[in-house]
């Protein structure tokens, strides 16, 4: 089956912790993006790589970090400079021509 | 500032009925636009997609119309499901494939 798998699915840390969301991809797309959702609110993206070892920032950034040295992986870490932490994590890949396909997300709650 | 947007955060339809879901955009560099459908605690599944070559663009029972000039698209559901009660995603983009911008969504509630 070709798909992407986040997880885990919830996700709990003390605050002052980092935390690294997996994100996995077998569709062989070379980009591969993270947003965060937040209730009542639309998807907002954090990261995004179009081609392994190069990604770039997206709209908040700001106290997340990623990483891509497998073309099927993008791990996201929520560095305790985040100022709020808690939200719903979904990571995407897509290929040019396509519509982003997502995977199934991942709860992080921080206290 | 937003660049897509979905100005009723809820929409309410009796079964059986058509829903129609709005988004307007501010850039007119968009030329690519995905609608796409989201249950609580899931990622969003891909509806629909339309190109700013065409107006309409249909799947079932899933119509979505582009009117290029006003920067206005919607999503026309015929007849409405109470499966189709979701959290409703626009997205635009300049190359297909790449760093959609996403709207707010419009929370659809189907009634039996």
């Amino acid at each position: 089956d070709g798909g992407i798998t986040q997880s885990p699915k919830y996700l709990f840390r003390k605050e002052g912790q980092n935390v690294t969301l997996s994100c996995e991809q077998n569709l062989n797309h070379d980009a591969m993006y993270w947003y965060r959702q937040d209730p009542g609110q639309g998807l907002r993206l954090i990261y995004y790589s179009q081609i392994v070892n190069d990604f770039q920032k997206g709209d908040i950034a700001e106290g997340y970090s990623v990483s891509r040295e497998k073309k099927e992986s993008f791990p996201l870490t929520v560095t305790s400079a985040q100022k709020n932490p808690t939200a719903f994590y979904l990571c995407a890949s897509s290929q040019q021509g396509y519509a982003q396909y997502f995977g199934p997300g991942t709860r992080l709650t921080v206290t | 500032d937003q660049q897509v947007k979905q100005n009723s955060p809820s929409l309410s339809v009796q079964e059986g009925r058509i829903s129609i879901l709005n988004c307007d955009y501010t850039n007119s560099m968009f030329d690519y636009f995905l609608w796409y459908k989201k249950y609580p605690a899931e990622g969003p599944t891909f509806l629909i997609s339309i190109s700013s070559i065409k107006d309409k663009n249909e799947d079932g029972r899933f119509t979505v119309f582009l009117n290029k000039s006003a920067k206005h698209l919607s999503l026309h559901i015929v007849p409405s499901q109470p499966g189709d009660s979701a959290v409703y995603f626009c997205a635009a983009s300049v190359v297909f494939g790449q760093n959609f911008v996403f709207g707010p969504g419009t929370r659809l509630s189907v009634l039996p």
